[in-house]
């Protein structure tokens, strides 16, 4: 089956710095890939997601970009804010189509 | 707006005691999952649904069952509580054609 790797955490930022959170997956394939959030207390949201190679997914400042060659989907954002404090999941399309399989999760938090 | 709801969001219950979680989706969605979350183990995933009264096993189904009786409303069983199932359990849906799972609040279970 699928497998990820993720970065591990905990991660911690000044305000306005920059982030990067590495992943990178074993697939059989070409599976779409997703980044989900999680805010304290809070279910797990979708952030962004690519499905196909060199697509690139993007929202709310975050970026990550599809990468066939080396199999992964690092997330970025160019200037992080305290509302961003959160746990971040990186989870390519599993053995099914519609199943995910999980990272272990890189807990960011940003300080003012 | 897309909806997942938990029963509860804490509970509370005694070792050997039966424990039903609830989930209910109203955005008819095909595939219904349960997950449990633990701290440097990231989401696993426990069972899934695609179909009124259809499951699959997922990575660690043992001492968990499921109920699907109705396409809105998927149920999670503990037949006999015990301590190493205290954990964050989450409900998600999906729909075949798109494949952004959407996440409820989650339902912290304590099991003394």
């Amino acid at each position: 089956g699928n497998s990820v790797t993720q970065m591990e955490g905990p991660v911690t930022l000044s305000e306005e710095a920059f982030l990067t959170i590495n992943c990178t997956y074993t697939a059989t394939g070409y599976p779409s890939l997703f980044w989900y959030v999680q805010y304290p207390g809070e279910g797990l949201q979708l952030l962004l997601k690519a499905t196909k190679a060199d697509d690139k997914g993007s929202n709310k400042g975050f970026e990550a970009t599809y990468r066939k060659e080396t199999t992964s989907f690092h997330l970025e954002k160019g200037s992080v804010q305290v509302s961003d404090s959160a746990v971040y999941f990186c989870a390519p399309e599993g053995a099914g189509s519609y199943q995910l399989t999980f990272g272990k999760g890189t807990k960011l938090s940003v300080i003012p | 707006d897309v909806k997942v709801t938990q029963s509860s969001r804490y509970l509370v219950k005694r070792t050997g005691e039966k424990v039903f979680l609830e989930c209910v989706q109203d955005m008819d969605h095909e595939n219904m999952f349960w997950y449990r979350q633990d701290p440097g183990l990231g989401l696993r995933l426990i069972y899934f649904s695609y179909d009124v009264k259809m499951k699959e096993k997922g990575d660690i189904p043992e001492g968990y069952s499921v109920s699907r009786e109705k396409k809105e409303r998927f149920s999670l069983i503990l037949e006999s509580a015990s301590t190493n199932q205290t954990s964050m359990y989450l409900c998600a849906s999906n729909q075949i054609s798109t494949d952004t799972q959407y996440f409820g609040p989650g339902t912290r279970l304590t099991v003394l």
